[in-house]
């Protein structure tokens, strides 16, 4: 069964990167397209961005200068980085794959504040 | 990029009611649209996979039906525990997008 485990900072200043990474166990992660997307509180599921099994990334074109996801088949992770980040930033983070039978991470609570 | 509008945006039901929820995309989407139900505090459950099939242990109450533009999700005999958030998905194209959501609460 497979199974989505994710983790990072969920405290960060204005300014700052936030940074969290998504493992895949249980097998298949070469087989799926990993995204990442977010929730503010209280508000709706917004998309951040995909990578593909190639490596190749697509973007949330209003986050696309300040994202990054990477990818690393050795370990089956995937990571999340998002540059300069504001309090319009704050949110539950996760990783999924979209397609289909989706599978979603636990989610992370990532707060900005001074 | 591919707009998808849902409606309505909240819905209040008694026990046993059937409702039915509403998705429209901007282009054509064949059958790739998931539906989501999201209860607070805990990470979006797959409900309907492209468009129309129920994922393993959703309620068989649960049904989706549609292609190309215009899909919907259908609780048929309402149940108290089916109080929750309701979205949908395109995967269709990229960037993929979500639903307003559609927050159904129990009479």
């Amino acid at each position: 069964q497979v199974h989505l485990q994710q983790w990072g900072a969920g405290l960060l200043k204005p300014s700052e990167t936030l940074s969290l990474t998504c493992a895949v166990y249980g097998g298949s992660f070469s087989d799926h397209h990993w995204s990442w997307i977010r929730q503010p509180p209280g508000k709706g599921l917004e998309w951040i961005g995909e990578i593909k099994n190639d490596g190749r990334s697509t973007y949330s074109p209003s986050l696309k200068s300040r994202v990054s996801i990477l990818r690393y088949a050795s370990t089956s992770q995937i990571t999340l980085k998002l540059r300069s980040v504001t309090a319009a930033d704050a949110a539950v983070y996760y990783c999924a794959n979209l397609r289909g039978r989706s599978l979603w991470g636990q989610g992370t609570l990532v707060t900005v504040s001074s | 990029d591919t707009q998808v509008t849902q409606s309505p945006s909240s819905l209040s039901a008694s026990v046993g009611d059937r409702v039915t929820i509403t998705c429209q995309a901007s282009e054509h989407m064949s059958v790739y649209v998931n539906w989501y139900q999201q209860k607070p505090g805990t990470t979006p459950k797959l409900v309907i996979y492209d468009a129309s099939n129920l994922e393993t242990g959703a309620p068989s109450r649960f049904s989706g039906s549609g292609s190309g533009t215009d899909f919907s999700f259908t609780i048929t005999s309402l149940q108290p525990e089916d109080a929750a958030t309701y979205y949908c998905q395109q995967y269709a194209s990229l960037p993929f997008s979500f639903g307003q959501g559609t927050k159904l609460e129990i009479k």
